[in-house]
């Protein structure tokens, strides 16, 4: 079976720190991935969305970078972190023959100070 | 406009009442229409999806869509404590795309 991993679960930083999330996906290949910010009472927020290594796409432009090292790996970077980028991120995957789901990992909960 | 529009609440219900949720879209191409279920400090997780007009029900769960009007209802019956949760919906075009949420509080 398919499972997705996140980590850290939980993230404390300062302004101005460098962040690095990680995101892996298990018992799968070729995988679309795809990293979202839910901030406080407020929706998903597509970031970024790859559909193979080293492909990636931006949806808004921000601090933020994302890079996919390999096929099933995701990770979410920033030089420095401003107090806007706190938030809970969400790393997910869909199948690329023609998913009709996305998956979530347990996400990461962000808090710059 | 906002390609997915939906009331945040939060909504209360009591145990058993029967719970509608709605969304609206701008992009008459959506031709997959999703709701997701996220409970608190967890990630969403799929639990309906329809691909055309019409009702689809799955135990207390009825996903409804309109394309016409381009409006999406989720409905809950005899709603229970753990549906508590925020509600998500979307339509999925090349990218998903999702609706604010609508947390949902089912009192005992």
């Amino acid at each position: 079976s398919q499972t997705i991993h996140q980590w850290p679960a939980t993230l404390v930083q300062p302004v101005g720190s460098p962040l690095s999330l990680e995101c892996t996906v298990e018992g799968t290949s070729n995988p679309n991935l795809y990293w979202y910010r839910q901030a406080a009472g407020r929706g998903l927020q597509l970031l970024f969305y790859s559909v193979g290594i080293g492909q990636i796409s931006s949806e808004v432009p921000q601090n933020l970078s994302a890079s996919r090292p390999q096929d099933r790996q995701f990770i979410l970077s920033s030089k420095k972190l401003l107090l806007s980028d706190s938030g809970f991120y969400l790393c997910a995957w869909v199948k690329t023959s023609g998913g009709d789901e996305q998956f979530f990992g347990p996400g990461t909960r962000l808090t710059v100070l | 406009q906002k390609e997915v529009e939906q009331d945040p609440g939060p909504l209360s219900v009591p145990e058993g009442a029967i719970v509608s949720l709605n969304c609206t879209y701008s992009n008459s191409a959506f031709q997959y229409f999703m709701w997701y279920r996220q409970y608190s400090r967890k990630g969403p997780e799929l639990l309906m999806y329809t691909y055309s007009s019409g009702n689809k029900e799955d135990g207390r769960f009825t996903a409804q869509v309109d394309k016409s009007s381009k409006y999406i209802s989720l409905f809950i019956r005899d709603s229970q404590p753990s549906d508590s949760a925020t509600y998500l919906c979307g339509p999925y075009g090349q990218n998903f795309v999702f609706g604010p949420g609508t947390r949902l509080s089912v009192l005992p």
